[in-house]
């Protein structure tokens, strides 16, 4: 079984500051997610990514297949931003469903 | 198009009783994950169906049990309802297995 371990778990940043959020997950994988949930529940998904890099507006997430280690960063903060940021990870094809992270709870104060 | 449905929003019920929680998944997504997410942890897998069949199971007990239907919408039982089972309940599709999920609103059952 995965163990996905987030860090940190409580992040409190001024508005415009440059965020970094950790994920490190035990056992290889086939993809990994970032997802963004608001107070109430909803979940948003962020990313899906499997290897390199990618970028959506001013959200990156970057992942290490090797160091079995993903991170989310996020540029000129804004606190709209503020939720849990929860870290997933699938193993196989799919049928085992997502491991989670236990989130990282960021507020961006103004 | 509409997002993930999840029906009822809010659900209240006592321990011992049975409960059945519905999902709609986005037109045209074939796959349904569900999750069970306990009030400070992230979600735990529960099962997922794709093409109506059960396609993994999460360490839940088998008063967990689901279905899908040839709509590709989904239902989620719970028998014998413990306190422990309070949480939020999360339906998630996608078009095949291993394609990024879309999360619904989710159900929070509440036992008394």
């Amino acid at each position: 079984k995965n163990e996905v371990e987030q860090s940190p778990q409580n992040l409190t940043a001024q508005e415009g500051e440059f965020i970094t959020i950790n994920c490190s997950y035990s056992v290889g994988i086939s993809a990994l997610h970032w997802l963004q949930q608001h107070p109430g529940g909803g979940i948003v998904s962020l990313f899906m990514l499997s290897s390199g890099k990618k970028k959506h507006g001013r959200l990156i997430a970057t992942i290490n297949i090797q160091e079995k280690h993903s991170s989310l960063h996020i540029t000129a903060s804004h606190p709209r931003d503020s939720a849990v940021y929860i870290c997933a990870v699938r193993e196989g094809g799919g049928a085992d469903g997502l491991t989670f992270g236990k989130g990282t709870h960021l507020i961006i104060q103004p | 198009d509409a997002g993930v449905t999840q029906s009822p929003t809010h659900l209240i019920k006592t321990r011992g009783q049975h409960v059945t929680l519905r999902c709609s998944p986005i037109s045209g997504h074939k796959s349904v994950s569900w999750y069970q997410q306990v009030l400070g942890q992230g979600p735990q897998f529960i099962f997922q169906y794709y093409e109506k069949e059960e396609r993994g199971r999460g360490n839940f007990p088998d008063r967990f049990s689901a279905r899908q239907f040839p709509n590709y919408s989904s239902e989620l039982n719970v028998n014998a309802l413990l306190l422990g089972d309070s949480a939020l309940y999360l339906c998630a599709s996608s078009l095949v297995a291993n394609q990024p999920q879309h999360f619904g609103d989710g159900t929070r059952l509440s036992i008394l």
